[in-house]
């Protein structure tokens, strides 16, 4: 099975800051990661697919890097609805997610 | 409105079975892909197994901690996907979300919350 571990799992940050989450992979995993957001009581949201690939409608102060095991979500110039969870998901082989990353008003 | 709503969930002893259910709506269901994914209340998520379409072979996978327990069905006819829990252990404990997708999964259920307790 692949394991993947975000970092960090809080992050603490203000309007207008610009936040990077990292996910990295047990295994070389190319560059099948997609990134969601997750906000109480609604579906995640993917953001992001094929590591740097924007999802239609997605702001484009998102962003994604890496490829093999590590990946990066880029949030610039954070917007007040930009506070919410995000966690990686691996899809090279079957599927399996990273613990998330809780992203705070400073 | 795209949908997916899960139901079937509830509290059962350790050993006991219980049967999940996930009925979409204006998707295209036959096409799809279909997985459970649970979340631990408080921890990450974790996929529980998929189910491809019948035109992709109707292929069941499972996560190695459920493989020989529970076992995954569809009817395309009703838009509905199953998910028969057998000897369910106090580690299934957990939101079970139906998830429809092929590499990402851009639609989600809003869970059905199943607790494994003696």
């Amino acid at each position: 099975d692949i394991q993947m571990t975000q970092s960090p799992s809080t992050l603490s940050a203000s309007v207008g800051d610009r936040v990077t989450i990292t996910c990295r992979a047990s295994e070389t995993i190319s560059h099948w990661l997609a990134w969601y957001q997750l906000k109480p009581g609604k579906a995640p949201k993917v953001l992001i697919y094929q590591a740097s690939k924007l999802e239609s409608g997605v702001p484009s102060r998102f962003s994604g890097s890496g490829s093999g095991t590590e990946f990066t979500l880029t949030i610039n110039s954070l917007q007040p609805d930009d506070f919410a969870t995000y966690f990686c998901q691996q899809y090279e082989n079957y599927y399996s997610f990273g613990q998330g990353t809780k992203l705070e008003i400073k | 409105e795209v949908k997916l709503v899960e139901s079937g969930g509830g509290l059962v002893k350790p050993g006991e079975s219980l049967r999940l259910s996930c009925v979409a709506s204006e998707v295209s269901f036959a096409d799809a892909w279909m997985s459970w994914v649970r979340q631990v209340p408080g921890k990450g998520l974790e996929w529980v197994g998929r189910i491809k379409s019948a035109s992709s072979g109707g292929t069941k996978d499972y996560a190695a901690p459920v493989k020989g327990r529970f076992i995954l069905s569809r009817d395309d006819s009703t838009k509905t996907m199953f998910l028969q829990m057998n000897s369910l252990k106090t580690e299934d404990t957990a939101v079970y979300f139906c998830v429809a997708g092929v590499l990402t999964f851009p639609l989600w259920g809003q869970g059905t919350l199943v607790s494994v307790s003696s």
